[in-house]
């Protein structure tokens, strides 16, 4: 059973500090999604990659966040420095490529910054 | 610009009740909507798209153009549907989805 997983699953950290997540798509799958979920927001599209190009990032605040897929099954999302506001769970997704088809989510990485 | 509004941060029903969650949505093209769900402690996982015009759970959305909506509907509720409901709407063909800001919806015993 294929599924999209995410490290680490919890993190607490202090507000200065870096933050990586990490996240393995389902073997095969060509794009790849960053999402933040909050209370207030709901799910925010952060940014995405097809064949490991990224493709939009629009939603991702520039000075502190990256992301990035040094290879196809791997991509992470980076916080420097991490501030309380970014607290939220952080979901990745992965799909194929074509209309159509659906997007799988990953299990999540609650963030913590205090 | 695509914008996709869920009016009801929290709705709760009785076991048995019928349950509608909303959803509307502003697009200027032929949108592809869906609703995905996420139970507790569980990832988020596509429940229904409007042009499959299927039940899944005994759930049912019909796409309404006229009115730009897309709420989600069920004759009888069951405990087992409390969970975090998002509405999202892509462009077809695309890729990039846009959510609402989630009902999460409570079924009372």
């Amino acid at each position: 059973d294929a599924r999209v997983t995410q490290t680490p699953r919890d993190k607490v950290t202090e507000m200065g500090q870096e933050v990586t997540m990490r996240c393995q798509p389902i073997l095969g799958h060509n794009t790849v999604f960053w999402y933040r979920q909050t209370m207030m927001q709901g799910l925010e599209l952060l940014a995405y990659f097809r064949n490991r190009a990224p493709l939009d990032d629009s939603g991702m605040p520039k000075d502190r966040f990256s992301a990035e897929m040094p290879d196809a099954t791997l991509a992470t999302l980076k916080i420097q420095p991490s501030e309380p506001r970014d607290s939220a769970v952080y979901f990745c997704a992965s799909g194929l490529s074509g209309g159509g088809n659906e997007q799988f989510f990953g299990p999540g990485t609650r963030l913590t910054v205090l | 610009a695509q914008r996709v509004t869920q009016p009801e941060k929290l709705l709760s029903v009785f076991k048995g009740a019928p349950v509608e969650l909303k959803c509307n949505y502003s697009y200027s093209g032929s949108p592809e909507l869906f609703w995905y769900v996420q139970y507790s402690r569980q990832r988020l996982q596509l429940l229904l798209r409007h042009i499959s015009r299927e039940s899944i759970k005994g759930f049912t959305a019909d796409l309404n153009k006229g009115e730009t909506s897309f709420h989600l509907k069920k004759p009888f509720a069951q405990e087992e549907d409390s969970a975090m409901y998002y509405c999202a709407l892509r462009n077809q063909g695309a890729q990039k989805l846009v959510f609402g800001q989630g009902t999460r919806l409570t079924i009372n015993p």
